[in-house]
């Protein structure tokens, strides 16, 4: 899997959006761009997911960049709930081995939200 | 909601017992990813099975450490003769899915079981 790069830490306050920033300038086209936050004492869990277009769920949105070398996870509105490690991983989804499906976490980036 | 279900939540284990942790899948999903997370540390990949096979077992420690995914029944992961450092939080995900199929998916994750050796 290509590697992404994270900032460590980001600090935001509740109820105002949040903008996490991730790189990829490895990616290759067929790499897919996926999310996962993990609350603290809790398993991870996913967020969101995308190839080249913006994707929007109920939990966040996706913007990619046109290269498609960043990508931002947006939070519209931070809660403290919000408060976890966010993960930015790639994935290929033309891999043709089994051995290619896992998932590979880094170190994430820690969201601290302020009340 | 049928999630992915763990347990048990806590184990203790003294040192040289064995520990079995139960992961059973989402219903349907017949691809089941072990992680494992020592304290203060990422999470790690251990082991990749489709139903009764293992397809990627890289990350598993050679000595010790087993799992299987029959055809009927959840998920296991074996600890043998358990030593302190294997105390950690062991993650189980499940998809539908395998690799090479040109879309993606997210996994589901259990909140896992937290491995205590004294």
């Amino acid at each position: 899997d290509a590697k992404t790069t994270q900032p460590n830490s980001m600090e935001s306050n509740e109820e105002e959006p949040v903008h996490l920033p991730c790189n990829h300038s490895t990616i290759s086209g067929t790499d897919y761009i996926h999310w996962y936050r993990q609350l603290p004492s809790q398993g991870p869990e996913y967020v969101i997911h995308g190839l080249t277009s913006n994707v929007n769920n109920r939990m966040a949105s996706l913007a990619i960049a046109e290269d498609r070398k960043s990508s931002t996870l947006i939070l519209h509105r931070a809660t403290l709930r919000d408060a976890a490690v966010y993960y930015c991983i790639l994935r290929d989804v033309l891999a043709s081995t089994g051995a290619n499906s896992k998932l590979t976490f880094g170190k994430g980036i820690t969201l601290s939200v302020r009340p | 909601n049928a999630g992915v279900m763990q347990n048990p939540r806590h184990l203790v284990r003294r040192r040289g017992q064995e520990a079995r942790l139960r992961c059973s899948p989402v219903k349907g999903h017949s691809h089941v990813y072990w992680y494992r997370q020592l304290p203060e540390e990422g999470l790690k990949f251990m082991v990749y099975l489709q139903k009764e096979n293992i397809i990627d077992e890289s990350g598993m420690p050679k000595e010790r450490f087993s799992a299987e995914f029959p055809k009927e029944g959840p998920s296991i992961l074996r600890i043998q003769q358990v030593v302190r450092g294997d105390s950690a939080a062991y993650f189980c995900a499940s998809s539908p899915y395998g690799a090479g199929r040109g879309f993606d998916y997210g996994y589901t994750f259990g909140s896992g079981t937290r491995l205590t050796v004294v």
